[in-house]
């Protein structure tokens, strides 16, 4: 099984900060990662695919660089809607697995 | 409009056994495989298993497999899972997931979710 670590567990920040999460997998996965935000009380929602593809209707300030074991997600100016914790998710292989999540939350 | 409703989530007791439903619209279900991921409380996300388009490839998670029975209906734009044999550590809301295509390797992306069915097991 592949494990996807994602650090830091927790990021204190202010609307307008330059935000950047990272995620490391195991073992290569070449490009084949997601993030995933998820806010209380709603279903997960994909971010980027593909480690640099958009979702279609998500926002410029989101993305998405890496490949192989090291992956980052950046949101360029943090906006008050982007409080919420981030997942990634790779599809290299079976099991599909998710890292542990960073939680994004207001300083 | 994507649109996924889990259904069938409850309260049951350790062994007993609970079938969920998700109702699907605003694609043509047909063409995509659809997961079931999970979420405990405080904890991280879990993918629980996933069935092809025409229903005839399916893969289970190791935590699941030979406990849950994944399935759909085409006709009906439906999906279900099939939980027996509950154990304590399965109690998660359920989420059912439309892939980004029915085409490796973006068959296993989670494009859309739905809401989530709570699924308590509880003596």
């Amino acid at each position: 099984e592949i494990v996807m670590t994602q650090s830091p567990a927790t990021l204190s920040v202010s609307p307008g900060e330059r935000v950047t999460l990272s995620c490391r997998a195991s073992q290569t996965i070449s490009s084949n990662l997601g993030w995933y935000q998820k806010k209380p009380g709603q279903g997960p929602r994909l971010l980027i695919y593909g480690a640099s593809t958009r979702a279609t209707g998500i926002p410029a300030r989101f993305s998405g660089s890496g490949s192989e074991t090291e992956f980052t997600l950046t949101i360029s100016s943090l906006q008050s809607e982007d409080f919420a914790i981030y997942y990634c998710q790779q599809y290299k292989n079976w099991p599909l697995t998710f890292g542990g999540g960073t939680r994004v939350e207001s300083k | 409009e994507v649109q996924l409703v889990e259904s069938g989530g409850g309260v049951v007791q350790p062994g007993g056994s609970l079938r969920l439903s998700c109702a699907a619209s605003g694609f043509t279900f047909g063409d995509y495989v659809i997961h079931w991921v999970r979420q405990a409380a405080g904890k991280g996300l879990e993918w629980v298993s996933l069935i092809s388009g025409d229903g005839s490839d399916i893969f289970y998670g190791d935590s699941v497999k030979g406990r849950f029975t994944i399935s759909r209906d085409n006709s009906k734009n439906s999906l279900y899972l099939q939980m027996n044999s509950l154990r304590t550590e399965d109690t998660a809301f359920y989420y059912c997931v439309k892939a980004h295509s029915g085409i490796y390797p973006n068959s296993r992306i989670f494009h859309y979710w739905g809401q989530g069915a709570l699924v308590t097991v509880s003596s």
